[in-house]
């Protein structure tokens, strides 16, 4: 069955430093992978996306993320992190006709 | 509007009542979701709908559950006999059509069961 796993459940980081979020997926064929961004009482909203090509994807709002097919992964980063930055980060693969969602990261950032 | 519309926003509710939950999609969206998001937790799906039809709604949870999409824009998701495990925050998205297309999600319904 399809699932995904985020193993950090809370991440500090101070302004200006790098993030690195991490992502590992379960599914059989070729996935498509997503990073989604939720801040306090926002929806959810869509950083980037893989399907195929270039296993590095830029995202909105300066982030990144590496899809590695050996590691089963598709970590989340970005160089440097503002204080907006902070808000829980979700990582999903589409299923069938259905995006699975991990349990989430939340990030706080300190000035 | 420009985004995805849920309505309420918030909604408490006596355990044992009916309740629905709206969501109003983007226009000329075809596909439409609905996912629960406990506390702590990533949203669960629950139903998917292409056009008027439920495609897949393996993630209900039980038959107290029930969605309708009667003329492929607007749904609602409705709960029978609300129960204190139902309390959670109900996400609807909708997209241009399949999962390569982005999904765009609405701000939820936080529903409160007492």
């Amino acid at each position: 069955a399809q699932s995904v796993t985020q193993p950090d459940i809370h991440i500090t980081v101070s302004e200006g430093a790098s993030l690195e979020l991490r992502c590992n997926y379960s599914y059989g064929a070729t996935p498509y992978l997503f990073w989604y961004v939720q801040s306090p009482g926002q929806g959810l909203q869509l950083l980037l996306k893989y399907f195929s090509g270039d296993t590095l994807v830029q995202g909105i709002k300066g982030f990144e993320a590496e899809f590695k097919r050996s590691q089963s992964s598709f970590n989340l980063r970005k160089p440097s992190v503002h204080w907006s930055d902070a808000a829980e980060y979700f990582c999903a693969v589409a299923g069938t006709d259905k995006l699975i969602f991990g349990t989430g990261t939340r990030l706080q950032v300190f000035p | 509007g420009a985004g995805v519309s849920q309505t309420p926003s918030n909604k408490v509710t006596e355990k044992g009542k009916y309740v629905e939950l709206r969501c109003d999609p983007i226009s000329g969206h075809t596909a439409l979701y609905w996912y629960r998001q406990s506390l702590g937790q990533g949203p669960e799906f629950l139903i998917y709908f292409q056009g008027t039809g439920a495609a897949d709604d393996s993630g209900l949870p039980n038959d107290r559950f029930f969605a309708v999409r009667p003329e492929g824009s607007v749904s609602t998701l409705k709960i029978q006999r609300t129960e204190r495990g139902d309390s959670a925050v109900y996400l609807c998205a909708s997209s241009a059509g399949g999962l390569n297309t982005e999904a765009f999600f609405g701000q939820g319904t936080r529903l409160t069961v007492v």
